[in-house]
């Protein structure tokens, strides 16, 4: 399997303070997903990279922004965070060929209190 | 857009016995991909099987199989011999098949999941 690695793999933080998460590959895929997972609505796309500095929203975008300045990180962050951002965070990548669907991180747990 | 839906939240099966998770779709597209994965509770997303739509033959994976009705939108998960460690949420998801640079097509849309539990 590619290596992907997601840090950190719990957090809680303050309403209002900016949070930062990272997904690190090790196999040099070109795309890169944030999605987020809550209870009822499955997994949901936040943002996803075709390559470096080339990003996209995703269907839940609001109060989130991404970089990407190498091919093996993709960083999500979150500018100020809020309580409706409590959830649990992963990332992806999409492996060759597209027909084997994606490999995902093990998910960041983050809290807002 | 594509959407996905599962629409049954919680299923529970009697060790050894056979369970099928229900999973619909909607699309324009006559080309695309379809899968299942599962979450355990170790949060971990695992891959359970695939199927290519282009592809008339079920696909099947040991205990998984797959029945794929093109025409109806329809991909349900069929396990038997169901086994304590197939306790888990099962997320259906579809992807598009078609090509771009921005990889726009290349999202993963995932249904709302079902809890899956497994009765001793």
């Amino acid at each position: 399997d590619a290596g992907i690695t997601q840090s950190p793999r719990h957090k809680v933080t303050e309403t209002g303070t900016p949070v930062t998460l990272r997904c690190h590959q090790t196999e040099n895929h070109r795309y890169m997903y944030w999605y987020r997972q809550d209870p009822g609505h499955g997994l949901r796309l936040i943002h996803y990279s075709y390559g470096v500095k080339d990003t996209d929203k995703g269907e839940v975008s609001d109060g989130y922004s991404v970089s990407r300045s190498k091919t093996e990180d993709f960083l999500l962050t979150l500018e100020s965070a809020t309580s409706s951002q409590t959830s649990v965070y992963f990332c992806a990548i999409s492996v060759f060929p597209k027909s084997h669907g994606y490999t995902f991180g093990s998910g960041t747990r983050l809290t807002v209190v | 857009a594509q959407t996905v839906t599962q629409s049954q939240p919680e299923m529970s099966v009697q060790e050894a016995e056979t369970v099928t998770l229900s999973c619909t779709y909607d699309t324009s597209e006559s080309d695309y991909y379809l899968f299942w994965y599962k979450q355990p509770p170790s949060r971990q997303m695992i891959l359970v099987i695939r199927q290519e739509a282009y592809k008339q033959q079920n696909a099947t994976e040991n205990r998984f199989s797959v029945n794929f009705q093109k025409a109806a939108k329809s991909f349900s998960l069929k396990i038997s011999d169901s086994q304590l460690g197939d306790a888990a949420m099962y997320f259906c998801a579809y992807r598009s098949a078609g090509r771009g640079r921005t990889g726009a097509n290349s999202k993963l849309t995932f249904g709302k999941g079902i809890t899956l539990s497994v009765r001793p």
